[in-house]
């Protein structure tokens, strides 16, 4: 059965830091590896998607990796801002369904 | 419409009632899936749909749950004697074709609370 983690479960940093966001996962078998962000009392949005033949995709401020020989993802952000406040899920996709960790918790302070 | 719409957004219901959770995807979506994200629990998969085929009804925990997806768009979750343990936020997602490359779009949530 396919396991997804997350680390670390919260994280604190002031505004302007750079910082990392760690998944990982224990099937390597996957079609691709997706990160959404989740505001409290709301859906899912989704930022970034990486096939399983890609290593790393990007969006603004974010950069998201792919290493499906160590079952590892990370998620880049780049001078974080507090409207970076949110849930970031990463969640891997094996067939019909996604997989999803349990989610780092991000607060970004002024 | 613009987006996955979901109603009711909050539901409240006793211990042992039926409850419907109705999910409205993005137009022209044939792929439709229902989750569930609980303390504890995470966002769990329950059910999904694509086009006029047979569902994968995997995910579903007890045989209390049930989904229908009605015409290729509308879908209703209904749960049935509901349990305090069923309470969570019922998501639901659609995606164009329902291929693993592609993006899914959820929508807010049915928040359910059961007493």
């Amino acid at each position: 059965k396919q396991e997804v983690t997350q680390i670390p479960a919260a994280l604190s940093v002031p505004e302007g830091e750079n910082l990392v966001l760690n998944c990982s996962f224990t099937d390597s078998a996957i079609y691709n590896l997706q990160w959404f962000r989740q505001d409290p009392g709301k859906g899912l949005t989704s930022l970034l998607l990486i096939q399983s033949s890609q290593r790393e995709q990007t969006s603004g401020r974010l950069n998201a990796s792919l290493d499906k020989s160590s079952g590892r993802s990370t998620l880049y952000i780049a001078a974080s801002q507090p409207g970076d406040s949110a849930t970031y899920l990463c969640a891997n996709n094996a067939g019909n369904m996604l997989t999803f960790g349990g989610g780092t918790r991000l607060m970004v302070k002024p | 419409g613009a987006g996955v719409s979901q109603s009711p957004s909050n539901k409240v219901t006793e211990k042992g009632k039926d409850v419907e959770l109705r999910c409205d995807p993005i137009s022209g979506h044939t792929a439709l899936y229902w989750y569930r994200q609980s303390l504890g629990q995470g966002l769990e998969f329950l059910i999904y749909f694509q086009g006029n085929s047979a569902p994968d009804k995997s995910g579903l925990p007890s045989d209390r749950f049930s989904a229908e997806r009605t015409g290729g768009s509308v879908s209703t979750l209904t749960i049935q004697r509901t349990q305090q343990e069923d309470s969570a936020v019922y998501l639901c997602a659609s995606s164009l074709a329902g291929t693993p490359n592609e993006k899914l779009f959820f929508g807010s949530g049915t928040q359910l609370s059961v007493l």
